[in-house]
């Protein structure tokens, strides 16, 4: 089945710092979806990404479908606090009518002040 | 737009009572709800697909007695926790699909003593 293989699992950086993450796949996703999740909430979406090669950005976040289809990254300028938390790429499953998403197991991210 | 609520937020209850947990999306119509299962530092786990008007579907390995799904609207979904029991403590999401994109609710936390 389809699955979703996301790197690095978890990042310490210091505040000021470039991150980047990435979600790669075997198989060929039609939709790459990039989500924030901080404890005790449900995941946020932060960038959706419909289109092979394209390229969006959302403030400081940067996202990327890549031209094969079968990878994503996440970059996120400067670093702040705030971005604490657990990154994960997600894709509908592209079998079958209700497009249930396929999750990556998640990006852990500490930004030392 | 795009926003989900999800009600309750925390719920502590005995063993062997029902749980209701409700889901709205509350800017759009969504056919199609799911319910999600999280453990502490693990990804989102596909309990049910909500699909109004018709039967949930479950995943493998997800009783459809114990776990009780009602989507009677195009804004609202219901998960039953039936004769819940200790090991049925976890964080309870669901999301509302929008189009590729899956948006989510804040969550509810089950404690069941």
């Amino acid at each position: 089945g389809q699955q979703l293989n996301q790197s690095p699992q978890s990042m310490f950086i210091q505040e000021g710092e470039d991150v980047s993450m990435n979600c790669t796949s075997s198989s060929i996703f039609n939709t790459w979806l990039w989500y924030k999740q901080e404890p005790g909430e449900g995941p946020v979406l932060l960038i959706a990404l419909y289109k092979a090669g394209e390229l969006t950005s959302n403030g400081r976040l940067t996202a990327q479908f890549g031209i094969t289809r079968k990878d994503s990254f996440l970059n996120i300028s400067a670093s702040i606090p705030s971005d604490v938390g657990i990154y994960f790429c997600a894709g509908p499953n592209n079998a079958g009518n209700n497009r249930k998403l396929i999750w990556g197991l998640g990006t852990s991210l500490a930004v030392n002040p | 737009g795009a926003v989900v609520s999800q009600h309750p937020s925390r719920v502590i209850c005995k063993s062997g009572t029902s749980v209701k947990i409700e889901c709205r999306s509350l800017d759009f119509q969504a056919t199609t709800m799911f319910w999600y299962r999280q453990f502490p530092k693990q990804s989102l786990m596909l309990m049910a697909t909500s699909n109004e008007g018709s039967k949930a579907t479950y995943e493998q390995g997800v009783e459809k007695d114990k776990f009780l799904i009602n989507h009677a609207s195009l804004t609202l979904s219901t998960l039953t926790v039936t004769s819940a029991h200790p090991e049925d403590s976890s964080f309870y999401i669901c999301s509302a699909r929008e189009k590729a994109a899956q948006y989510f609710g804040p969550g509810t936390r089950l404690l069941v003593l």
